[in-house]
């Protein structure tokens, strides 16, 4: 279990610029969860996939933001024209999704958008 | 609205017991009550969850109220690594795609 991992850790972008993070998750994990947490804040929701299928993608903040699994192992998250309100954590989650599982957290995207 | 009310910040001592609570008064019957915790520069880390009854782990406890509007949080032994914020959690997005709120942030003191 080498456990979620994120690229690139930080990420600082101009406004209006697109950026792309990436999440690999725990190899035998189906499930792929991400979130946003900005400071103070507890993480949110924001999408899911159940192998390749976005399952849930109603909470994703606005349609400048897209999420792919597209071989259901890693994702990546989309964010086009960057505005600085984007900067937050960026958070990727996996879990085993069969009954209960825990999501296993990877360490984050950090994104400064000046 | 997946709902917990829980304290902002709470102290203790290192080598004592740790009682965090959280309040979840318009919980459903089927809903698991959830627990994870964020270290400084980390993402959250599963810490426990249960339904109805009492549970334990190597991590900590977890005391559901027999009515299962309130939770408590045991850390049998706080040590300094257990500082952290804590969050108590119904499930709230699709999937467990969990609903987060601001959690307790734990402190311990030497």
């Amino acid at each position: 279990d080498t456990g979620v991992s994120q690229n690139p850790r930080h990420k600082i972008t101009k406004r209006g610029q697109n950026v792309t993070f990436r999440c690999d998750p725990i190899s035998e994990h189906n499930r792929l969860y991400w979130y946003r947490q900005t400071l103070g804040q507890g993480p949110e929701f924001l999408t899911y996939f159940q192998n390749e299928a976005q399952l849930e993608k109603s909470r994703l903040l606005s349609d400048r933001f897209s999420a792919e699994r597209p071989k259901g192992s890693f994702s990546t998250l989309e964010i086009q024209r960057t505005e600085q309100g984007d900067s937050a954590m960026y958070l990727c989650a996996s879990s085993l999704g069969t009954g209960y599982s825990p999501l296993h957290f990877g360490n984050g995207t950090r994104l400064t958008v000046t | 609205d997946a709902k917990t009310t829980q304290p902002n910040s709470m102290e203790s001592n290192e080598e004592e017991p740790v009682h965090l609570p959280c309040n979840h008064s318009t919980i459903s019957g089927t809903d698991y009550i959830h627990w994870y915790r964020q270290l400084p520069s980390q993402g959250p880390e599963y810490v426990i969850h249960g339904l109805t009854s009492n549970v334990n782990n190597r991590m900590a406890s977890l005391a559901i109220a027999e009515d299962r509007k309130s939770s408590t949080l045991i850390l049998h032994r706080a040590t300094l690594r257990d500082a952290a914020v804590y969050y108590c959690i119904r499930p709230g997005g699709g999937a467990d795609g969990l609903t987060f709120g601001k959690g307790t942030h734990l402190i311990i003191q030497p």
